[in-house]
């Protein structure tokens, strides 16, 4: 079974500020990992996605993730904060093989960026 | 541009009435899934579609929900009788292969059952 912790439920910072999102995944076979972004009133979109290649994964909006296998964690960062990044984040792993289908997600971090 | 679109965007309705959503996949897309969000339980799969055809609904309450693609153009999720605890934003998203993570997310349906 897999699961995803996301520690904190709700991150504050300012504008121009380092953004850290944490999360730590379980899984029992090599996992693929991904951040999602939700905007309010909106679906779900891919930030970026970890599937076992490089360990520093790039995504949009000036996003990267590291996977950290020692650490089990995969936590997001953006060196600079934007009012625009004010959103719902989340954290998902899948098993990467016949599941792939299956994501599981963490509760979820809002983000909030103060001007 | 090409989206998942939704329908309706919001629903209220009484404890008891059947309660039907709606998604259009983006066209060309032949998978489909159907995700559950609460606060208390955060985003669950309930269902997931290939070729029209329902591969995995082991997420969905069997006795109240169904889920349905009456063509490649629709797909339906039907909950009855509706319970104040199916209260819920309701995703479908859709996509080209079995790779959840490369699907395109609708803007959802917030149903409250009161």
């Amino acid at each position: 079974a897999q699961s995803v912790t996301q520690l904190g439920s709700h991150v504050s910072v300012s504008e121009g500020a380092l953004v850290l999102l944490r999360c730590n995944y379980s899984s029992s076979v090599p996992p693929y990992l991904f951040w999602y972004v939700q905007y309010p009133n909106q679906g779900l979109q891919l930030l970026l996605k970890y599937t076992s290649a490089a360990t520093l994964v790039k995504g949009i909006n000036g996003f990267e993730a590291e996977f950290k296998k020692s650490e089990t964690s995969f936590h997001l960062t953006k060196p600079s904060a934007h009012m625009s990044d004010a959103a719902e984040y989340f954290c998902a792993v899948s098993d990467g093989g016949g599941s792939n289908y299956k994501l599981t997600f963490g509760k979820g971090t809002l983000l909030t960026v103060n001007p | 541009d090409a989206r998942v679109t939704q329908t309706p965007r919001h629903k209220v309705t009484e404890m008891g009435q059947e309660v039907t959503m709606r998604c259009q996949p983006i066209l060309g897309h032949n998978t489909v899934f159907w995700y559950r969000q609460t606060m208390m339980q955060g985003l669950e799969l309930l269902a997931y579609f290939r070729n029209r055809a329902p591969l995995d609904d082991s997420g969905m309450p069997k006795d109240r929900f169904s889920a349905e693609m009456p063509d490649a153009t629709l797909a339906t999720l039907k909950i009855q009788p509706s319970e104040p605890r199916d209260s819920a934003v309701y995703f479908c998203a859709s996509g080209l292969s079995d790779r959840a993570s490369e699907a395109f997310f609708g803007q959802g349906t917030r149903l409250t059952v009161v």
